[in-house]
């Protein structure tokens, strides 16, 4: 069955430091939603793309986070400088078309701990 | 703004018992509304969906219908089990380009 590659599934950084996150959706689905969970909250939004242009960056905080889908395939979220409050599960998810009422699939996620 | 309200947790429960997890929401037009579970260190999965008034989504003995006339969408089995526990989401997308809003989840633990 084909599934969200996320990685790495841990990291650990000081704060000010760069941090990088990757996400690789299941194949052909041109529909890529990376968002945050913050302990004991629900999933937020972040960004969505529709293949390689974002369609949706309302909640991203742009001075220290970056997006990009450059091929509209795998996907890189970056945060830089990282700060303690961003310590959180980050989770990318997909799905094919991104209209109508599709199920976004989801990664494993990526669980950030900034000290 | 579209928003979603779920009953706090944790929701403790024994083998066998019946649950029920509320789930309201709010939001304009028509939305389509699901459940997502996440189990202790893993990203979530859809457990079952609604996507017009009336219907029933259900999965795994997990079942749930969209209610428009109470903005309602809550979460029932009949008979849990321990492999059950984990967090709840009630979820609401749009009909556009279909960004997912979450409630804060509901932690369920079923003991033997």
């Amino acid at each position: 069955e084909a599934e969200v590659a996320q990685s790495p599934r841990y990291k650990i950084t000081e704060k000010s430091q760069a941090v990088a996150f990757w996400c690789d959706p299941i194949s052909g689905h041109a529909t890529l939603y990376w968002y945050r969970q913050i302990l004991g909250q629900g999933p937020e939004l972040l960004v969505q793309f529709q293949d390689e242009s974002v369609v949706d960056d309302s909640q991203l905080p742009k001075d220290r986070f970056s997006a990009e889908r450059l091929k509209g395939v795998d996907s890189t979220l970056k945060i830089q400088p990282a700060e303690l409050g961003d310590s959180a599960m980050y989770l990318c998810a997909s799905t094919l078309t991104g209209t109508g009422q599709e199920t976004q699939y989801f990664g494993p996620g990526t669980r950030l701990l900034v000290l | 703004g579209n928003s979603v309200t779920q009953m706090e947790g944790p929701v403790t429960l024994s083998e066998e018992a019946f649950l029920t997890i509320n789930c309201t929401y709010t939001a304009t037009g028509y939305p389509s509304l699901f459940w997502y579970v996440q189990y202790p260190g893993e990203g979530l999965q859809l457990l079952l969906k609604a996507t017009k008034a009336d219907d029933k989504g259900s999965n795994k003995g997990f079942e749930a219908t969209y209610r428009k006339e109470t903005t309602s969408f809550h979460l029932e089995k009949g008979s849990v089990q321990v492999s059950d526990s984990a967090v709840y989401f009630c979820a609401l997308s749009d009909r556009g380009f279909q960004k997912l809003v979450f409630g804060t989840g509901t932690r369920l633990l079923v003991s033997p």
